[in-house]
């Protein structure tokens, strides 16, 4: 069975510095691999998805990296803004399945 | 409207009620999904409809009955619910269930409080 861990739960930065999200999942068979961003009590915001056969993934300031052999994934925020603060999920998706696996994710907030 | 809508957004309900959670997709999409995300717990898929056909059910309780009428809608009609349901409920939508690039589009969620 899928499992998805994201390390660290929580990470508190001033603004302005460069981060990484952690993802790592034990089952490397995987489709792809999803970054979501969610605010409090709100749906999620997809970010990035990256297919097995990727390496990276780029958008804005958002860089997703995927090491399939080794079970992980990270997400660079490069110049963090107090807009960032949000929780942030990794799912994967397994092949053959339609299923999304999600991590418990971790709680980011950026300090004006 | 764009996206996954849901409504409501907030539902109080108590455990005798029945209501029902709507969700649209105006994506062109043919696969939906009912996830529940519950309080410090990471999301739990509970149904995938693929071309209105329930493809998926993740041994949800009976007292969680979806329903989808068409590729742009899905229902969750709720019945006799637990204290323990009480959780964020989210549809997401993509262009197919299966895949390799079934990118999911998420709604907005409905906050449902079981008294």
């Amino acid at each position: 069975k899928q499992e998805v861990t994201q390390i660290p739960a929580a990470l508190s930065v001033p603004e302005g510095e460069n981060l990484v999200l952690n993802c790592s999942f034990t089952d490397s068979a995987i489709y792809n691999l999803q970054w979501f961003r969610q605010d409090p009590g709100k749906g999620l915001t997809s970010l990035l998805l990256i297919q097995s056969s990727q390496r990276e993934q780029t958008s804005g300031r958002l860089n997703a990296s995927l090491d399939k052999s080794s079970g992980r994934s990270t997400l660079y925020i490069a110049a963090s803004q107090p807009g960032d603060s949000a929780t942030y999920l990794c799912a994967v998706r397994q092949g053959g399945s339609r299923q999304l696996t999600f991590g418990s994710g971790t709680q980011l907030t950026v300090l004006p | 409207e764009t996206g996954v809508t849901q409504t409501p957004r907030h539902l109080v309900m108590g455990m005798t009620n029945k209501k029902s959670l709507k969700c649209e997709q105006h994506l062109g999409h043919n696969a939906m999904y009912w996830y529940k995300q519950s309080a410090k717990k990471p999301l739990e898929l509970m149904f995938v409809y693929s071309l209105e056909e329930r493809v998926e059910n993740n041994s949800v309780p009976s007292r969680f009955s979806p329903e989808c009428p068409n590729s742009s809608h899905l229902f969750l009609h709720l019945h006799t619910l637990q204290p323990e349901d009480s959780a964020l409920y989210l549809c997401a939508s993509s262009q197919v269930a299966g895949g390799k690039n079934n990118e999911q589009f998420f709604g907005p969620g409905t906050r449902l409080t079981v008294l």
